[in-house]
């Protein structure tokens, strides 16, 4: 079982549409948890950390269940330059090692 | 804003030579690390290092060995290239957790 699970997708929306991804994490010691974006032939980059309360940025919210492990993302009035690879990200030991999901791509279309 | 290079955006290579792959960053950050990222594999740790000489084993050390002679400069190298060694190769840095990332450098070993 991968530690860190996501649904590939793809994800087709149309524009302005909402969509919530969520990815769940094996290893209940997690400490930190974030969302990566990887635009196509990019690097990844930091979207969000995910906190305990939740958060929001934006049209962009993260949330975080410890109980059941998992982490959602909720992406509202999509654009079209939303489409990207997004990277759940777990840190399980407090130091600076991230485990990565496999990410799910979301396409969001005219 | 952080910058980190690698060497080369794309790289091939014949099957048993012996492959380096450069990363410099330029914040000063005292944690490097390299992945390689697949297609359904997502982004899998090779190496890390914490300092200058220092070195750690992530998830899929073999086959690869890292050097770090200098804080801003983090190498990977294939002491004898194979074909399923063939991959996209992304450098990062970080101070604390986030991680920036390099360009990639997507190798061909032929």
């Amino acid at each position: 079982r991968k530690e860190v699970e996501q649904d590939p997708g793809p994800f087709n929306v149309p524009e302005g549409a909402t969509v919530a991804f969520n990815c769940t994490y094996s290893n209940s010691a997690s400490q930190s948890f974030f969302w990566y974006r990887q635009d196509c032939r990019k690097e990844p980059k930091l979207l969000m950390s995910v906190y305990s309360s939740g958060n929001e940025d934006g049209r962009f919210t993260a949330q975080l269940n410890r109980a059941s492990q998992y982490i959602s993302l909720l992406i509202r009035d999509s654009k079209l330059s939303d489409s990207a690879t997004y990277l759940c990200v777990v840190n399980y030991n407090a130091g600076n090692m991230l485990t990565f999901g496999g990410g799910t791509r979301l396409m969001v279309k005219p | 804003d952080v910058k980190v290079t690698q060497s080369s955006r794309y790289l091939v290579k014949r099957t048993g030579e012996k492959v380096f792959l450069e990363c410099v960053q330029d914040m000063d950050h005292e944690n490097m690390f390299w992945y390689r990222q697949d297609p359904g594999l997502g982004l899998r740790l090779i190496y890390f290092s914490y300092d200058v000489k220092m070195k750690e084993k992530g998830d899929i050390p073999e086959g690869y060995s890292v050097s770090r002679e200098k804080k801003e400069r983090f190498s990977l190298i294939l002491e004898s290239a194979s074909t399923n060694q063939t991959s996209m190769y992304l450098c990062a840095s970080s101070l604390r957790e986030e991680q920036y990332f390099g360009p990639g450098t997507r190798l061909t070993v032929t």
